[in-house]
């Protein structure tokens, strides 16, 4: 199993880029990392998807060296909205995501 | 975009009884769910995966008997805790995969069912 490992907690301030970066020394091969952000008493939801290098859509980058063994998450410009927790994910999706498995996340507070 | 929704949002019952919970995603097929327990303050723990036309498979330490997972179609599964316990007082949340074009695989996952055992 793809066990990720991300600072416990971050904090920011308005305006300013955020980048959250997570290990995941045993990502397999057909492995794609996956980031999710969590608001109190919601569902996880999806942020970016990628497999190599970088993945760019209107809300966030990802950034994944050729190693694959880490990954970042980088939030520009962050407003008080983004306070969540955000989540790393390895897994195969052609395999269906079997074991599935959430490590601790990463609770961002952004201040004014 | 997918939509994975949950039914009830949140639900209060007494200890002893059983309580349904409801995931359906309604704008695309899933073939495999999976259900998470979160407490407060902590990380989701998958519970199970469900699997349509065929037997949940649970994680270690699941009791399968007491969270019984019904995947009877496609855009639909659901979770009961039988004989619930004030212990079992969590936040329940569904997931479905929608596979891309390219056999990628978005996770969506549902709002979530707060449930609690007096």
């Amino acid at each position: 199993l793809a066990k990720t490992t991300q600072p416990i907690s971050m904090d920011s301030y308005e305006g300013q880029e955020v980048n959250i970066t997570c290990s995941h020394n045993n990502i397999a091969t057909n492995d794609y990392i996956t980031w999710y952000q969590q608001f109190p008493s919601q569902g996880p939801r999806f942020i970016i998807q990628g497999y190599k290098t970088k993945v760019t859509n209107e809300v966030a980058s990802l950034f994944i060296p050729a190693d694959r063994k880490s990954s970042t998450l980088s939030l520009p410009r962050v407003s008080l909205s983004d306070t969540a927790v955000y989540y790393c994910l390895v897994g195969d999706p052609s395999g269906g995501y079997n074991k599935l498995i959430f490590g601790a996340g990463t609770r961002l507070a952004v201040h004014p | 975009g997918a939509v994975v929704s949950q039914h009830p949002s949140r639900v209060i019952c007494k200890s002893g009884t059983s309580v349904k919970i409801e995931c359906r995603s309604l704008d695309f097929q899933a073939t495999t769910m999976f259900w998470y327990r979160q407490f407060p303050k902590q990380s989701l723990m998958l519970m199970a995966t469900s699997n349509e036309g065929s037997k949940a498979t649970y994680e270690q330490g699941v009791e399968k008997d007491k969270f019984l997972i019904n995947h009877a179609s496609l855009t639909l599964s659901t979770l009961t805790v039988t004989s619930a316990h004030p212990e079992d007082s969590s936040f329940y949340i569904c997931s479905a995969m929608r596979r891309g074009s390219s056999n990628t695989g978005e996770l969506f996952f549902g709002e979530g069912s707060r449930l609690t055992v007096l």
